[in-house]
């Protein structure tokens, strides 16, 4: 079982409107987590990153919050755009060096 | 800053060849980094950790002999994928870590590279 779980698999949205992304994790012990953006056929970019007494953190019109103590994340897409489309990842880290656990990703589809 | 690249972006090639990709950090060092496969719609899965100078060390199930890794410098590390075969088609990313580390420990991607084997 995957020890990192994401929903929904993926989304369609209008440009324009929020969507909101939901992380659920048991990795444990827990050091950071990760949400990336994967365009297809590119590598993931860094979104976000949060240790576990962090709440939330934004970045631009994308903000991540993170409970630690339930072991949820979600990632908020604010006022959408068409390069949005791509998938999203949430990546748990053990610890500060240790291996990363990938979600499966959501994809999402910006539509105009 | 912290960009890493991948040579080739693609490459196509016969059963039984063996095809090398490339993973450079271009501004900056990396004492490590890290091999992933991607599979259409699944996650990453780590094949290996690459340490400049010392032996790669290797997922369970990745034979090492077939997938052979070099971190000869702190800026590239190789991945040769020997004796190809079509299920050895995947979608192939390397990642860097910065040294000395940074205090986001952060991993920084390379953009791929599309491997086909026909």
């Amino acid at each position: 079982k995957n020890q990192v779980e994401q929903s929904p698999q993926s989304l369609i949205i209008l440009e324009g409107k929020n969507c909101t992304l939901q992380c659920n994790y048991t990795v444990s012990p827990f050091s950071n987590l990760r949400w990336y953006k994967q365009d297809t056929g590119r590598g993931p970019v860094s979104l976000t990153i949060m240790t576990f007494s962090e709440n939330t953190k934004s970045n631009g019109r994308y903000t991540a919050t993170l409970d630690a103590d339930t072991k949820q994340s979600s990632l908020h897409i604010t006022a959408s755009q068409l390069s949005d489309s791509a998938s999203y990842i949430c990546v748990v880290s053990l610890s500060s060096w240790g291996k990363l656990q990938f979600g499966a990703g959501t994809q999402v589809v910006v539509t105009p | 800053g912290a960009v890493v690249s991948q040579h080739p972006s693609w490459v196509i090639c016969k059963s039984g060849t063996s095809v090398k990709i490339e993973c450079r950090s271009l501004d900056f060092q990396a004492t490590t980094m890290f091999w992933y496969r991607q599979f259409p719609k699944q996650s990453l899965m780590l094949m290996a950790t690459s340490n400049e100078g010392s032996k790669a060390t290797y997922e369970q199930g990745v034979e090492k002999d077939k997938f052979l890794i070099n971190h000869a410098s702190l800026t590239l590390s190789t991945l040769t994928v020997t004796s190809a075969h079509p299920e050895d088609s995947s979608f192939y990313i390397c990642s860097a870590r910065i040294n000395p580390p940074s205090a986001r420990y952060e991993q920084y991607f390379g953009p791929g590279t599309r491997l086909t084997v026909t």
